[in-house]
C-alpha cells in the first residue's frame, strides 16, 4: 500500500497523558499536512510541514500541541496533557511538492480521551 | 469563521437520481477547489477538482460546476448508486501548497 499511513488507528488516553500520532506520507511526497475533524464537522487545518521545517502552523493551538517532520522517519503530531476536548479524528495528508495538488489523506487516528 | 459554506447538511435521493451539493466562498484568492468523499472510519478521498479558469469539469459520473462571479461551485452525481452513500466535502485553497479550507460536509444517502 503506497498511500498515506497513519498509526495508531485508534488511541485512548486519560486526561493529562501525552498522545503521539504518526504519519508516513506517500512515497515521494515531502509535504505533510495535519487536520482535525470533530464529530459532524469538516476538517480543520492544523499545521503544514516539509522535511525538518514547519511551514504554516496557524491552525495549531498555541499550547500543548506540537508537530515535527524529521529528515528520517514519519511526521509526529504530539499532544501533551490531553483534555476531553482533544477527542477527535486526526488526519494527515501529503503532497509531492510545493504547490503539488492534490493532497492525499490517510485514514486517520481516532483519539479518545477518558 | 467558515471560509467555505456547504449545503445541504444531508441529502436523500433515490437510486438513479442526481444529488447536487453546493458550496460558496468569499476569498477570491482561492484558486483550487476539490471535492472529497469520505466513508465512515476512512479518510477523505479525492473525487474531482477544478480551477477557476473553467466553468465545468466532468469525471465519470461526477461533475463540478463553477461560477466564478457568484463565488459558488457545486457537485453533481449522475445516476447515483447506493454505493455513493457517503459524506462529501468541498474545499478550497489559495496559492501553492497551502492548506485546504473545508466545508462542513454533506451526508448523502442513496436509497435503492
Amino acid at each position: 500500500n503506497a498511500g498515506v499511513m497513519q498509526n495508531p488507528r485508534h488511541l485512548v488516553r486519560r486526561r493529562g497523558q501525552e498522545a503521539r500520532l504518526r504519519c508516513s506520507p506517500m512515497k515521494g511526497h515531502s509535504h505533510v499536512y495535519w487536520y482535525r475533524q470533530l464529530p459532524e464537522e469538516g476538517l480543520k487545518f492544523m499545521v503544514y510541514l516539509q522535511k525538518e521545517n514547519i511551514i504554516d502552523e496557524s491552525g495549531m493551538p498555541k499550547e500543548r500541541f506540537s508537530a515535527e517532520f524529521p529528515k528520517e522517519g514519519p511526521s509526529i503530531l504530539r499532544i501533551q496533557q490531553v483534555v476531553r476536548g482533544d477527542s477527535a479524528a486526526y488526519f494527515c495528508a501529503s503532497s509531492p511538492r510545493q504547490g503539488g495538488q492534490p493532497q492525499h489523506f490517510g485514514d486517520g487516528t481516532r483519539l479518545s480521551i477518558l | 469563521q467558515q471560509q467555505v459554506k456547504q449545503s445541504p447538511q444531508s441529502l436523500i435521493v433515490q437510486k438513479g437520481g442526481i444529488p447536487i451539493i453546493n458550496c460558496a466562498y468569499e476569498n477570491t484568492a482561492f484558486d483550487y477547489f476539490p471535492w472529497y468523499q469520505q466513508f465512515p472510519g476512512k479518510g477523505p478521498a479525492l473525487l474531482i477538482a477544478i480551477r477557476p479558469d473553467v466553468s465545468e469539469k466532468k469525471e465519470g459520473r461526477f461533475t463540478i460546476s463553477f461560477n466564478k462571479s457568484a463565488k459558488q461551485f457545486s457537485l453533481h452525481i449522475m445516476d447515483s448508486q447506493p454505493g455513493d452513500s457517503a459524506t462529501y466535502f468541498c474545499a478550497a485553497s489559495k496559492g501553492a501548497g497551502n492548506q485546504f479550507y473545508f466545508g462542513t460536509g454533506t451526508s448523502l444517502t442513496v436509497i435503492p
